[in-house]
């Protein structure tokens, strides 16, 4: 198996939910990572867990909360989340730490989030 | 260059014709170079990552090259076709990857 699965592919939500994103990998990675994108703008990083410990946060608003329940998992729960929080979010996994030369990330094909 | 570039930002291009486009990046604080290839509604898929200056890498009627003295990688993509219609990202990586807006590439039949 070598891909990285993200549920739910869509996501509407209002600014008082709480909901989670969910990513999946089973190729035995040891690092994974949550990336946001907004129309015509990079992906931007998020959050990184090297070895299921969160080692990057990118001054990320804490109305986003990171888990990594284990090595296969990845979730980002959400929370009174603004308008401008609408983008596609992307999950990858790495072999190694994300400090590793030339690591190689494999991506999920992403959740596009929605905020009303 | 403090931030990663990518030009063109579009480009469309007629089947059968050979197009590149180009990625600089900070030419200090260097890794690597990460260039990826991301189909609309699909996951973005590694082409090719790159660490030494003038590397070279091909895969099929892709390649690419690397100037890290002078920060830039080139894509080049020979007699394209419709299937490789996408948007092309590269990423610089020191300790962490730093994405481009990337090349959207239409090829018309």
């Amino acid at each position: 198996d070598t891909e990285v699965t993200q549920t739910p592919k869509h996501l509407v939500m209002g600014m008082t939910n709480k909901k989670s994103l969910k990513c999946e990998q089973h190729m035995g990675h040891r690092a994974m990572y949550w990336y946001k994108q907004k129309a015509k703008k990079p992906p931007e990083l998020m959050f990184v867990y090297s070895y299921e410990k969160l080692s990057i946060n990118e001054s990320v608003p804490s109305r986003f909360s990171p888990e990594c329940p284990n090595s296969s998992l990845l979730n980002l729960h959400l929370h009174a989340l603004q308008p401008e929080d609408s983008a596609l979010y992307l999950c990858a996994s790495s072999q190694g730490a994300p400090e590793i030369r030339g690591n190689e990330q494999f991506f999920g094909p992403g959740t596009r989030l929605t905020v009303l | 260059i403090l931030n990663v570039e990518q030009s063109p930002q579009s480009l469309h291009v007629q089947e059968g014709d050979s197009t590149n486009f180009t990625c600089s990046f900070p030419s200090s604080n260097f890794y690597a170079l990460h260039w990826y290839r991301w189909e609309t509604a699909k996951s973005p898929e590694a082409l090719f990552v790159m660490t030494l200056n003038g590397d070279e890498k091909k895969k099929g009627r892709i390649s690419a090259t690397l100037n890290t003295k002078e920060g830039y990688s080139y894509l080049y993509i020979k007699g394209s076709q419709p299937e490789d219609s996408a948007t092309y990202l590269c990423a610089s990586q020191y300790q962490k990857v730093t994405f481009g807006t990337g090349t959207k590439l239409q090829v018309i039949p």
